[in-house]
């Protein structure tokens, strides 16, 4: 059965500084993975997926994610904070079918 | 950019009221999807659908059911709410009904029973 954890339920960073958020999955052949985020009273949206090739993913608002198969991990990286990245944030996997398998996300908090 | 909207947004009722939540995309999508989330919480999926006439439950069980008569609507409805059913309520939708696409969310509806 497929996984998802997310070790760290909140995060505080400065402004400006460097982000990483984990995610750890578990499925036995390589899977579909998300990162989506969530602000405060809003649905999802996507930042960015891997399906298959290069293992470094860009994605939208300066976010960027490396699969690495070796550690069954999928960290979202982000250079430089913005107080607007301040929302939650949650990992995917989706294996064979298209159900999706959430982890139970991370809090961003950016202090100015 | 993906279109689905949820109405309405925010719900207070009481308890044994029956309810609707409505959720439409305006792209042609096949598949169509609720969730259930709490507060600090994963999303559960406890309802799916791969076109008109299709509904499968999900993994999470739910006493909610679904209808898809048009492909471009999925409402959700509890018959008799009670305050277990309290939580956020969203509705996602994808393209293929072969190919594992990503889900486009709407913004949610947040339903408290009374």
């Amino acid at each position: 059965a497929q996984s998802v954890t997310q070790p760290d339920i909140h995060i505080t960073v400065s402004e400006g500084a460097s982000l990483e958020l984990r995610c750890n999955y578990s499925y036995g052949a390589t899977p579909y993975l998300f990162w989506y985020v969530q602000s405060p009273g809003q649905g999802l949206q996507l930042l960015l997926k891997y399906f298959s090739g290069d293992t470094l993913v860009q994605g939208i608002k300066g976010f960027e994610a490396e699969f690495k198969r070796s550690q069954s991990s999928f960290n979202l990286r982000k250079p430089s904070v913005h107080w607007s990245d301040a929302a939650e944030y949650f990992c995917a996997v989706a294996g064979n079918t298209d159900k999706l398998i959430f982890g139970t996300g991370t809090r961003l908090q950016v202090f100015p | 950019e993906a279109d689905i909207y949820q109405t309405p947004r925010y719900l207070v009722i009481g308890t044994g009221k029956k309810i609707t939540l409505e959720c439409s995309q305006t792209m042609g999508h096949d598949k169509m999807y609720w969730y259930q989330q709490d507060p600090g919480m994963e999303l559960h999926l406890i309802h799916y659908s791969y076109g008109v006439n299709s509904t499968e439950k999900g993994d999470l069980s739910s006493e909610s059911t679904v209808s898809r008569i048009r492909t471009e609507h999925f409402p959700l409805t509890l018959e008799s709410a009670r305050p277990s059913h309290t939580s956020q309520y969203l509705c996602a939708s994808s393209e293929s009904q072969t190919v594992i696409y990503e889900q486009y969310f709407g913004p949610g509806t947040r339903l408290t029973v009374t």
